[in-house]
């Protein structure tokens, strides 16, 4: 069955645009998350959404993230004014029930690099 | 503050070999651990998850522990095989710690011929 779909699978973006990523969970899966992986760095939590629940918004870096997700389905993580900081892989996850019990299923993520 | 470690340094090995990961954890109180594998240029692919009460869990190749006295999760892949290379990363959800899964930065194995 179909996993995980993000897009674009790398974008290249200049210092101070805004790049919006975009997430595809698996179809059902009621919660989805989104992680960043820096080269060498382990997976940094950035947000959570649960249902129709206010998202966990505690990991976002900084107020030039944000990430919403529509109709409990595709999610979309923009960073406005890009910096070279930024530049890493954004990984998003799909999970069908509670973590306890049920594996997160990664897409492939999103590579950005910041000029 | 609370800490997932991982050895960082590749771990090398023949195949056929055991190999053996370690994940220490500090000042958690998981729930559960779970373990994933991540080769270059994918995410993270689930392999393992073992509760605070069990001890060890199985799965074909694949045998996990997880002694909650020590803080330290054990992975082992008997019989390994090139393929089996990549990075393989433990993750904790600990009581009180909110929606995250935190993970370790992982560590790279490499069987060799």
């Amino acid at each position: 069955g179909a996993g995980v779909s993000q897009s674009p699978s790398n974008k290249v973006t200049e210092k101070g645009k805004d790049v919006e990523l975009r997430c595809d969970p698996i179809s059902g899966h009621t919660a989805l998350y989104w992680y960043r992986q820096s080269l060498g760095q382990g997976l940094e939590f950035l947000i959570y959404f649960q249902g129709n629940s206010a998202p966990d918004k505690s990991g976002l870096p900084s107020d030039r993230f944000s990430a919403e997700r529509t109709g409990g389905s595709v999610s979309t993580l923009t960073i406005q004014r890009t910096q070279q900081e930024d530049s890493a892989v954004y990984l998003c996850a799909s999970i069908k029930g509670d973590r306890a019990n049920s594996p997160l299923h990664f897409g492939n993520g999103t590579r950005l690099t910041v000029t | 503050s609370q800490k997932i470690e991982q050895n960082s340094e590749a771990l090398n090995i023949q195949e056929g070999k055991t190999a053996t990961l370690t994940c220490n954890y500090t000042n958690y109180s998981p729930a559960y651990l779970q373990w994933y594998r991540q080769d270059p240029g994918r995410g993270p692919v689930f392999l393992l998850l073992i509760r605070e009460n069990e001890k060890e869990k199985r799965k074909e190749r694949l045998k996990v522990t997880f002694d909650t006295t020590l803080k330290q999760s054990l992975f082992h892949i008997t019989a390994s095989q090139p393929a089996d290379s990549a990075t393989y990363l433990c993750a904790l959800d600990f009581t009180g710690g909110g929606n995250k899964l935190t993970f370790g930065t992982g560590t790279q194995l490499k069987v060799e011929l």
